[in-house]
């Protein structure tokens, strides 16, 4: 399988901070998706971004395929940003994606 | 457009017992997931299906999980026995194909808690 990587594994943040979570994988991949589990345990979908850049609202991303690593931005961060934030990956020889163990954030008042 | 329908929400059993878990997909996915998801880690795909056929189920344990997708459309997860370490998150996820995974969208997902 294809070994997933984010870092850091946990995060603290004061509402209105900016930061960045990292994506490192081991294979080349075809398919590379970013979701927030919020506290109450429910996965959504941020971005679809096998390569290149995408943007949506406060939240942007990054994935430079060739060099095998995914960053997701979070600007002015706030507290409904809380939760753990998972990068999972599809390699071109696999039918499945791989999840990372996630980046555990949290945004305080 | 409804999400994914999983229930129970919650179950709690003793260890040997057996329990099922049912995901109602988005209304036209042909691919769904049953995922595992362990306290602290990600989620671990059991098994996936495409229409009626598995397409994977390399890490699901069959001795004691099985699971069906008859029709096409839903789909039921069964543990029998249970064991202490299969207390975890079961998530079923769909997505409208598995080529492009257009649309994967994720259940609420079922705690299962074995004592």
């Amino acid at each position: 399988g294809i070994q997933v990587e984010q870092s850091p594994p946990d995060l603290i943040l004061q509402e209105g901070a900016n930061s960045t979570l990292r994506c490192n994988f081991s294979d080349s991949v075809n398919n590379l998706q970013w979701f927030h589990q919020n506290p109450w345990g429910q996965l959504i979908n941020l971005f679809y971004i096998p390569s290149g850049t995408k943007q949506n609202g406060r939240l942007s991303a990054t994935t430079v395929a060739t060099e095998r690593y995914s960053l997701l931005y979070i600007s002015s961060s706030q507290t409904t940003d809380s939760g753990v934030y998972f990068c999972a990956v599809r390699g071109w020889n696999f039918n499945k994606f791989y999840f990372g163990s996630g980046t555990k954030l949290n945004v305080k008042p | 457009e409804a999400g994914v329908a999983q229930s129970p929400r919650y179950k709690i059993i003793e260890k040997r017992q057996s329990v099922a878990f049912w995901c109602n997909p988005i209304s036209g996915h042909a691919t769904l997931y049953w995922y595992q998801q362990i306290l602290g880690q990600g989620p671990k795909l059991l098994i996936q299906f495409q229409n009626n056929g598995v397409v994977d189920d390399s890490q699901l344990p069959k001795d004691r999980f099985s699971a069906e997708r008859l029709k096409g459309v839903d789909s039921t997860l069964k543990i029998q026995p249970a064991k202490l370490e299969d207390s975890a998150v079961y998530l079923c996820a769909s997505s409208l194909d598995s080529e492009t995974n257009y649309g994967y969208t994720f259940g609420s997902g079922t705690r299962l808690t074995v004592v």
